[in-house]
């Protein structure tokens, strides 16, 4: 069975630029979580989705942070513009409906750093 | 906000031995999770834990939430070289997914 499947799995880029990373859900989850990675902060939930509509976005560090789902199966994290400090592994999960805590399902992440 | 502690923070065994780590955390949790992370990869589910005092196996794994609700234990019996990685707990509070993670319990294993 098809994971989570992220895009690109490496990024590097100058401060200043856009960043538009990609995901891929698992097929039939309707859950979708964006999160980042770094030595310093751990896992942190940036935001997530249910049924393609964004529903907590309270973890997106500032405006530079954009994340849209427009449809079952696709999802984009953008930061624009890029800087240092951005530097992370940024992770997508997916998990299904039902009952409350489904499990969710990681992306190999996107290792990004800004230049 | 909420936080979760995991102890030891790494670990050096030898293979065969037996491991244990936790989680604990100032608030109470509905759901417990472990995961494992391998170099370059994403987390990946182990155990997931759903009532109070639940005891679960996954083959070598065996992992309990916590009575109080605020902490929740891995074990993995017999170590082998391929248990090296990050283990994460995470805990929801039930309000839709929302998952908090811990800090982390990086296992390596001696041949």
């Amino acid at each position: 069975d098809a994971g989570v499947i992220q895009s690109p799995r490496h990024e590097v880029t100058e401060m200043g630029q856009e960043v538009t990373l990609r995901c891929k859900p698992i097929s039939g989850h309707d859950y979708l979580f964006w999160y980042r990675q770094t030595m310093m902060r751990g896992l942190e939930l940036l935001i997530y989705f249910n049924n393609n509509v964004p529903i907590d976005d309270s973890g997106m560090p500032e405006d530079r942070f954009s994340a849209k789902m427009p449809n079952a199966s696709f999802s984009t994290l953008k930061i624009q513009p890029s800087e240092p400090r951005d530097s992370a592994v940024y992770f997508c999960a997916s998990s299904p409906l039902g009952t409350d805590n489904q499990p969710q399902h990681f992306g190999d992440g996107t290792r990004l750093s800004i230049l | 906000g909420q936080q979760l502690n995991q102890s030891p923070q790494s670990m050096f065994i030898q293979e065969g031995e037996d491991v244990s780590m936790n989680c604990t955390s100032s608030s109470i949790f509905n759901t417990w999770l472990w995961y494992k992370q391998d170099p370059g990869e994403g987390p990946v589910l182990l155990i997931a834990l759903y009532k109070a005092g639940e005891l679960t196996s996954n083959g070598r794994l065996t992992a309990q939430f916590g009575i109080t609700r605020k902490d929740s234990f891995l074990n993995i019996s017999a170590s082998i070289p391929s248990d090296v990685g990050i283990y994460f707990c995470a805990g929801d509070t039930g309000g839709g997914n929302k998952l908090t993670f811990g800090t982390g319990t990086q296992l390596k294993v001696e041949l």
